[in-house]
């Protein structure tokens, strides 16, 4: 059964620095999606994308957050300068269909931790 | 506001029990209702959806859930459960023309033998 897959499962930097997290979709879904979990708090949604573009963001995802879509696989977040309260479970997701017409399937995390 | 409250935290049980764990939402309009479900160590995995029709939802490995529009909840339940039915388990809604999944806290399953 496809699954989407995230790298790296942890990753640890220094606050101020810049991290990259990765995900692989499934191959034929469309929508892509980024969540987050800070420890002992709810998952929050950061942003969805469709067709190289933003389609919805939440007020946490603010500048210093961006994704991408460089490849035909990979779905990538960005956070330009981490920040101590940065350090959290990210959830890459990914649905065939969008707009509320989806069911999102989700990867395995990457746990992030700022120093 | 848009919320989704779970009101069990931790729940224990012993193998065959009935479950039920609660889930009430705010949320104005049409929505999207889902369970998704952690096992220790691995990811989210939806368990069942609601999007319109019968508000008796089946799902997977003998779940189901009942949404109820006037008291906004959607209760999942399990007749008997098993110890591999230990998990944590999260309510979620969406509207009917947004992707943005609003997730409860999520309850702790402990089944024991």
């Amino acid at each position: 059964e496809p699954e989407v897959t995230q790298t790296p499962s942890h990753q640890v930097t220094q606050m101020g620095q810049e991290v990259i997290l990765r995900c692989v979709p499934i191959s034929n879904h469309l929508y892509f999606y980024w969540y987050r979990q800070i420890l002992g708090q709810k998952v929050e949604f950061l942003v969805s994308f469709y067709n190289n573009e933003i389609s919805e963001k939440s007020e946490i995802f603010d500048d210093q957050f961006s994704v991408e879509r460089p490849d035909g696989s990979n779905f990538t977040l960005k956070i330009r300068s981490t920040k101590l309260e940065d350090s959290a479970m990210y959830f890459c997701a990914s649905s065939v269909n969008g707009q509320g017409a989806g069911t999102q399937y989700f990867g395995p995390g990457t746990r992030l931790l700022v120093l | 506001a848009q919320s989704v409250s779970q009101h069990n935290h931790h729940v224990i049980l012993s193998e065959a029990a009935s479950l039920e764990l609660g889930c009430n939402y705010s949320y104005g309009g049409t929505v999207n209702l889902f369970w998704y479900v952690q096992y220790p160590g691995q990811h989210l995995q939806l368990l069942l959806k609601y999007f319109s029709g019968d508000p008796l939802v089946k799902g997977i490995k003998g779940f189901e859930a009942e949404f109820i529009k006037s008291k906004f909840s959607f209760n999942l339940r399990k007749p008997s459960v098993q110890w591999s039915d230990t998990a944590e388990y999260f309510c979620a809604v969406s509207g009917i023309n947004t992707d943005k999944l609003i997730f409860g806290t999520g309850t702790r399953l402990q089944v024991f033998p």
